[in-house]
């Protein structure tokens, strides 16, 4: 059974960090991975959708890796801001079963 | 452009009575659709998916059920609400073909049982 790990919790940074978070997966057989960001009391937005046979996806100032192999992605924030501090969700596909989530990253960008 | 509805935004409900939440989806046909449930410290949960017109799956046994009466409208109800259904629930769509491609979610409804 799939299983997504997402390490930190929670994170605070101050304005302009250059940060990373984390996204561990037990079964690598996956067919497409997904970051996606959750504003408080809102619906998921998608952000980067990377499939199995890609290593990276960028957009914006938003870089997401994916190493198949050893179950990780990371999703690298370049230059944070204010506006950045949400909850980033990473979720994997193994093709025809439902998308798994993982608990998610709360961060905090301080100005 | 499509655009995914979902009410309402916030719900109190005593426990034992009834639950409908809509969510319809505009600009697209045939979409799979989804509805999930965000409980407070234990990630989103898959409950029901729907690949066409009265095709439900179920994915954990519980106290809710799904319908999809229409092509672009999922529907998620309870006979009798228990406590522990109390949380975030999000309806999402993905173009039909791929049905776990990148999904689109509507903006959640807040249920509060009491």
């Amino acid at each position: 059974k799939q299983e997504v790990t997402q390490i930190p919790a929670a994170l605070s940074v101050p304005e302009g960090e250059n940060l990373v978070l984390n996204c561990s997966f037990t079964d690598s057989a996956i067919y497409n991975l997904q970051w996606f960001r959750q504003d408080p009391g809102k619906g998921l937005t998608s952000l980067l959708l990377i499939q199995s046979s890609q290593r990276e996806q960028t957009s914006g100032r938003l870089n997401a890796s994916l190493d198949k192999s050893s179950g990780r992605s990371t999703l690298y924030i370049a230059a944070s801001q204010p506006g950045d501090s949400a909850t980033y969700l990473c979720a994997v596909s193994s093709g025809n079963t439902p998308l798994v989530f993982g608990k998610g990253t709360r961060l905090s960008v301080i100005a | 452009s499509q655009t995914i509805h979902q009410w309402p935004a916030t719900l109190v409900q005593p426990v034992g009575s009834p639950l409908s939440l809509e969510c319809t989806v505009e600009g697209t046909s045939n979409p799979n659709l989804y509805w999930y449930r965000q409980a407070a410290g234990r990630g989103l949960q898959l409950l029901f998916y729907s690949v066409g017109i009265g095709q439900i799956s179920s994915e954990v046994p519980q106290n809710l059920s799904a319908s999809r009466p229409q092509d672009r409208q999922f529907i998620l109800s309870s006979k009798k609400l228990l406590l522990s259904d109390s949380g975030f629930y999000l309806c999402a769509w993905s173009v039909q073909g791929s049905p776990f491609e990148k999904l689109f979610f509507g903006s959640g409804t807040q249920l509060s049982v009491l």
